[in-house]
């Protein structure tokens, strides 16, 4: 079965400081695609980046990017120039190509200090 | 309306009585889905539907419901509450029910059952 592991459940970072929360996941498909959602306090889920798991480049929107290591089964999102508007709950996501079922994982709160 | 809309934010609810989560899209998406969300379990789905008139089980169904008599409208109905679905429900939807399609959320419904 696959899981999705983050092993931070907390974390902080200055404003305008960068940060890299970490993501695991266990699977043995090969075609699959992977995801960041954020939940600010307002409970809203949106989505951050998304990564396809044959693609070998990394994601990039604006202010966050990913390190996806496909061997190593990592998936890190890293937020540069960290903003208050950052603070937020972070997910992790996982599916496998030709389903609908997100693996989520349980989650890294990140609260980004002034 | 503009995206998902979920009714109520929030309600207290004693066992055993009957009580529908209510979800509406604008966006004219295919699919819906039914997720809870419980403190370090991360999101969890429950029901899901490709189309209108159609239903299936995700990975915690028991207890609930759902229906999609149109486009636009996927309740969820737990028929005889118990305290163990006290939980935040959210309703997602995308484009059609595949991997690669971003899931839109709604703002969350705040359960408790006593």
């Amino acid at each position: 079965a696959q899981t999705v592991t983050q092993s931070q459940p907390e974390m902080s970072v200055q404003e305008a400081e960068t940060v890299t929360l970490s993501c695991t996941y266990d699977t043995s498909e090969n075609n699959y695609y992977l995801f960041w959602y954020k939940q600010p306090p307002s409970r809203q889920m949106i989505l951050v980046i998304r990564q396809e798991a044959y693609k070998q480049q990394n994601a990039t929107e604006n202010r966050f990017s990913v390190n996806f290591q496909k061997a190593a089964k990592s998936f890190s999102l890293k937020i540069s120039d960290s903003q208050l508007g950052d603070t937020a709950m972070y997910f992790c996501a996982f599916i496998s190509s030709g389903t609908y079922k997100y693996i989520f994982g349980t989650g890294t709160r990140l609260k980004v200090l002034a | 309306i503009a995206g998902i809309t979920q009714a109520p934010t929030s309600q207290i609810l004693a066992a055993g009585r009957r009580m529908t989560l209510r979800c509406t899209q604008d966006m004219r998406h295919n699919a819906m889905y039914w997720y809870r969300q419980d403190l370090g379990l991360g999101l969890r789905l429950i029901h899901y539907s490709n189309t209108a008139g159609t239903t299936g089980k995700g990975e915690v169904p028991d207890g609930y419901s759902v229906s999609r008599a149109n486009t636009d409208d996927f309740p969820l109905t737990l028929a005889s509450a118990v305290p163990s679905q006290t939980s935040v429900y959210f309703c997602a939807s995308s484009v059609v029910l595949a991997s690669y399609n971003e899931q839109f959320f709604g703002p969350g419904t705040r359960l408790t059952v006593l």
